[in-house]
């Protein structure tokens, strides 16, 4: 199975209020998430991202929690607008390698007016 | 800045058609790479360039090659396109390992091709 996967496949929240996606993933040895998103027809779109040796960080109306005992990683958008409404991806990239990152399935966020 | 290109947006092809995916990234970066999205899927890497004149081999690379013509563009070939190569391809590019910075990759618009 994949590393890194998502909960829910998709998510509906009334526009206003906060939304929370969450993501698992299974290998111990990542030390860097990402979150993208990605609106229809448009490449992923970088939202925020942690590093390992943090269990929280802070954008603009976004939070990113990471729990490492557990292995899960959440994204927080505060106060959802309607130009929230996307597919919304965790990854992860391992040891720090320039090979590229693994990606969840995707969660589609949709924002109820 | 530009940031990502690629081109085409669109193609179709026909069974063993060949084609070559273009990207280009102004932002001086090292790495690129080549994604491919499958509906409900996320992103497998196909290939990637850690740095000029280097390539290897991602997830799923069966049926493609790569080109890293210079540090600005990474080209994704498919010498005889077949059906389950109908996708969504991505290119992205980060700064790298080689400069010290952190991993976050910037992807651009992606192409969408399909085989019949």
């Amino acid at each position: 199975g994949e590393s890194v996967g998502l909960h829910l496949p998709t998510l509906s929240v009334q526009e206003g209020d906060n939304s929370i996606i969450n993501c698992a993933y299974s290998n111990s040895a990542s030390d860097y998430f990402i979150w993208y998103k990605q609106e229809s027809g448009k490449g992923p779109q970088f939202i925020i991202d942690i590093r390992s040796n943090m269990d929280k960080r802070q954008g603009q109306r976004v939070t990113v929690l990471l729990n490492k005992t557990v292995k899960h990683l959440s994204l927080q958008i505060a106060a959802t607008q309607p130009g929230d409404s996307a597919v919304y991806f965790c990854a992860e990239n391992i040891g720090g390698g320039a090979d590229g990152l693994t990606f969840g399935k995707g969660t589609h966020l949709i924002i109820q007016p | 800045n530009a940031g990502v290109t690629q081109t085409p947006k669109f193609q179709v092809l026909k069974t063993g058609q060949s084609m070559t995916l273009q990207c280009a990234q102004d932002m001086n970066h090292n790495s690129m790479y080549w994604y491919r999205q499958d509906p409900g899927m996320g992103l497998r890497l196909i290939y990637y360039s850690a740095s000029e004149g280097t390539t290897d081999k991602g997830e799923v690379p069966n049926g493609y090659n790569v080109s890293r013509l210079n540090k600005r563009e990474f080209s994704l070939r498919l010498e005889s396109a077949a059906p389950s190569q109908t996708s969504v391809y991505f290119c992205a590019s980060s700064a790298g390992l080689l400069s010290g910075s952190q991993e976050t990759q910037y992807f651009g618009p992606g192409t969408r091709l399909l085989v019949l």
